[in-house]
């Protein structure tokens, strides 16, 4: 089945203790993406990777990092998570850029 | 510009028609999305049309694009109690990178 995985699923944690949240997809696209979903803000993206060793910033970057280094992995990394980075996160992979993006479960976390 | 704007809420009876509304601001977008969100899932694509067309219909699902308002509106036929979510329309980022710039996210809730 084509999908896109995300671990964990829920998440609570403490300020400071870092963090990653993995992503998997199994359709070999090369675009990947990390939104985070905020009430009355709709999804922002955090990062994208066109390809592997290929990643960029999208609108939101600060306080997070990615690695692509396999072309079905894209994990989003939280070096000090902080409270403002309590969110909902999406992973997200599509074929082409800016074609249809197929999206993770999505990923609760909760920094106190 | 990329805002993508909708109204927070709509409710509608069981049985009754929806129309969810959006505006966006990227005229040369090839395509607009919209993806459904049920409680405590991810996104998922429902529907897209391609900016050359005014209309698509897809069973229940009736999309209307308006290039001039740069308006594009959902509308759901005899409207089940499944169908409450969050409805988001998105629009590709046409500046570089991957990503989809979503609206803020429109929430249906069916009445009985």
């Amino acid at each position: 089945e084509a999908q896109v995985t995300q671990n964990p699923r829920y998440l609570i944690t403490v300020t400071g203790k870092k963090l990653t949240v993995t992503c998997s997809q199994n359709m070999n696209h090369e675009y990947m993406s990390w939104y985070r979903q905020d009430p009355g803000l709709g999804l922002r993206q955090i990062y994208y990777s066109m390809n592997v060793e290929v990643t960029d910033k999208g609108d939101v970057p600060e306080g997070y990092k990615v690695s692509r280094k396999e072309k079905r992995n894209f994990p989003l990394i939280l070096e000090s998570p902080s409270p403002n980075q309590t969110s909902l996160y999406f992973c997200a992979s599509s074929l082409v850029a800016g074609n249809e993006q197929f999206f993770g479960p999505g990923t609760r976390l909760t920094v106190l | 510009g990329e805002d993508v704007e909708q109204s927070l809420f709509l409710s509608v009876r069981e049985g009754d028609s929806s129309v969810i509304n959006c505006t966006y601001t990227d005229s040369s977008s090839t395509y607009l999305y919209w993806y459904k969100q049920e409680p405590g899932a991810g996104l998922q694509l429902l529907t897209y049309i391609f900016s050359n067309m005014d209309m698509k219909q897809d069973q229940r699902l009736t999309v209307l694009l308006n290039k001039k308002d740069k308006h594009l509106s959902l509308r759901i036929a005899d409207t089940q109690t499944g169908d409450s979510a969050i409805y988001f329309c998105a629009e590709p980022f046409t500046g570089g990178g991957n990503k989809l710039t979503f609206g803020t996210g429109t929430q249906l809730k069916v009445e009985l």
